[in-house]
């Protein structure tokens, strides 16, 4: 069963940092990998989707890495800013089209 | 496309009466997710379809728990008899599986059982 793993699980910066955000998973048979965002109260918008065969992705200031055979992922933030408060969830995707979510981790970013 | 489109957004229901939550997923998906979040257990997935048949139900928590997707188009995840730990949010998600895209997120339903 996969597990998946996120650190830290809060995060509080001042706005300009870059930061990054870690994702771990046991199981290393995976078709992808995506990063959601969640606001208080809201859904889940995907940020970033890397295929099993892709090292990386990118999306303005978003860059996230994948080393599939050890099992991590990396969310990257360029120059911060308090719009990017929300909690960020990483999410591998398994045979049968199934998402197994992290707990997430929590980001304050400080005007 | 409006994307996933879940009704209601919230519901708020006493214990022993049955719930029924809607999902309408993106047109031409054809893989079909409902998810419950918690604050003490996080995501789980409960059950997912693929081309309207269901795949993997072990994610549901008990037989009061049921699921169902008449067509492409709809979904409804019932709950009946509904308790107060039934009380969370649940999601809806759609994804293309063929072309290995992303899964995309409805708003959520906010259940609260009292």
């Amino acid at each position: 069963k996969q597990e998946v793993t996120q650190i830290p699980a809060a995060l509080s910066v001042p706005e300009g940092e870059n930061l990054v955000l870690n994702c771990s998973f046991t199981d290393s048979a995976i078709y992808n990998l995506q990063w959601f965002r969640q606001d208080p109260g809201k859904g889940l918008t995907s940020l970033l989707l890397i295929q099993s065969s892709q090292r990386e992705q990118t999306s303005g200031r978003l860059n996230a890495s994948l080393d599939k055979s050890s099992g991590r992922s990396t969310l990257y933030i360029a120059a911060s800013q308090p719009g990017d408060s929300a909690t960020y969830l990483c999410a591998p995707e398994n045979a049968g089209n199934m998402l197994t979510f992290g707990g997430g981790t929590r980001l304050m970013v400080k005007p | 496309d409006a994307g996933v489109i879940q009704s209601p957004r919230h519901e708020v229901t006493e214990m022993g009466q049955e719930v029924t939550l809607r999902c309408k997923p993106i047109s031409g998906h054809n893989s079909l997710f409902w998810y419950r979040q918690t604050m003490m257990r996080g995501l789980e997935l409960l059950i997912y379809f693929n081309n309207n048949v269901p795949i993997d139900d072990s994610g549901m928590p008990e037989d009061r728990f049921s699921a169902k997707m008449p067509n492409a188009s709809f979904s409804t995840l019932k709950i009946q008899p509904s308790e107060p730990r039934d009380s969370a949010v649940y999601f809806c998600a759609s994804s293309q599986r063929q072309t290995n895209t992303e899964a995309f997120f409805g708003q959520g339903t906010r259940l609260t059982v009292v």
